[in-house]
């Protein structure tokens, strides 16, 4: 069985600070680990992907994620925060890439402030 | 860029009745799953759709849930006799048959009154 938690359903940056939305996940086989962002009165769009090669994941809009398998985590990163990335960011799992199937955390709402 | 697009945005309707949430996938995926989102719990998996039938289906999608392509376009989703537990963001996904990422709409919000 797979599943996923989000710490923190709101996290609140200044613009310009360091972004972390962490992601912790549980799984009996080799993990397939997403984050995907859902803008307002938008559809989830997939920020990147971790898929067993490189651990350090580089995704769209300066976004980063590190796959830990020592620590179960796939915490999302960005170095410095834009007002444009107040939305809300999902952490997913699955058993294969070629999957549409997900298993979804529960969601990180980020706020920036100014 | 190519989008999945799900009709209509908003759709409230009363306890009982049937809905029919619509999606239009991507021109060339042949994929299709929708996921629903009750107001603060996790977006949960419903259904796989593939090759004009179910693949896979999670305990949620029960006989209430009915899934077709009616006109090999749009894929929906039907419920039949709504209940109030039934209100959630619904969302559609779908993802070519080479692979790859699903690509999700921006999601009906069905509110049961």
């Amino acid at each position: 069985a797979q599943s996923v938690t989000q710490l923190g359903s709101h996290v609140s940056v200044s613009e310009g600070a360091l972004v972390l939305l962490r992601c912790n996940y549980s799984s009996s086989v080799p993990p397939y680990l997403f984050w995907y962002v859902q803008y307002p009165n938008q559809g989830l769009q997939l920020l990147l992907k971790y898929t067993s090669a490189a651990t350090l994941v580089k995704g769209i809009n300066g976004f980063e994620a590190e796959f830990k398998k020592s620590e179960t985590s796939f915490h999302l990163t960005k170095p410095s925060a834009h007002m444009s990335d107040a939305a809300e960011y999902f952490c997913a799992v699955s058993h294969s890439s070629n999957t549409g199937k997900l298993i979804f955390g529960q969601g990180t709402t980020l706020q920036v402030k100014p | 860029e190519p989008e999945v697009t799900q009709t209509p945005s908003h759709q409230v309707t009363q306890m009982g009745q049937e809905v029919i949430l619509r999606c239009v996938p991507i021109s060339n995926h042949l994929y299709f799953y929708w996921y629903r989102q009750i107001l603060g719990q996790k977006v949960e998996f419903l259904v796989s759709f593939y090759n004009n039938e179910i693949s896979e289906k999670s305990e949620i999608f029960d006989d209430q849930f009915s899934v077709e392509r009616p006109d090999g376009s749009n894929f929906t989703l039907k419920i039949r006799s709504t209940k109030l537990e039934d209100s959630a963001m619904y969302f559609c996904a779908t993802r070519s048959q080479t692979g790859g990422q699903a690509f999700f709409g921006q999601g009906t919000r069905l509110t049961v009154v």
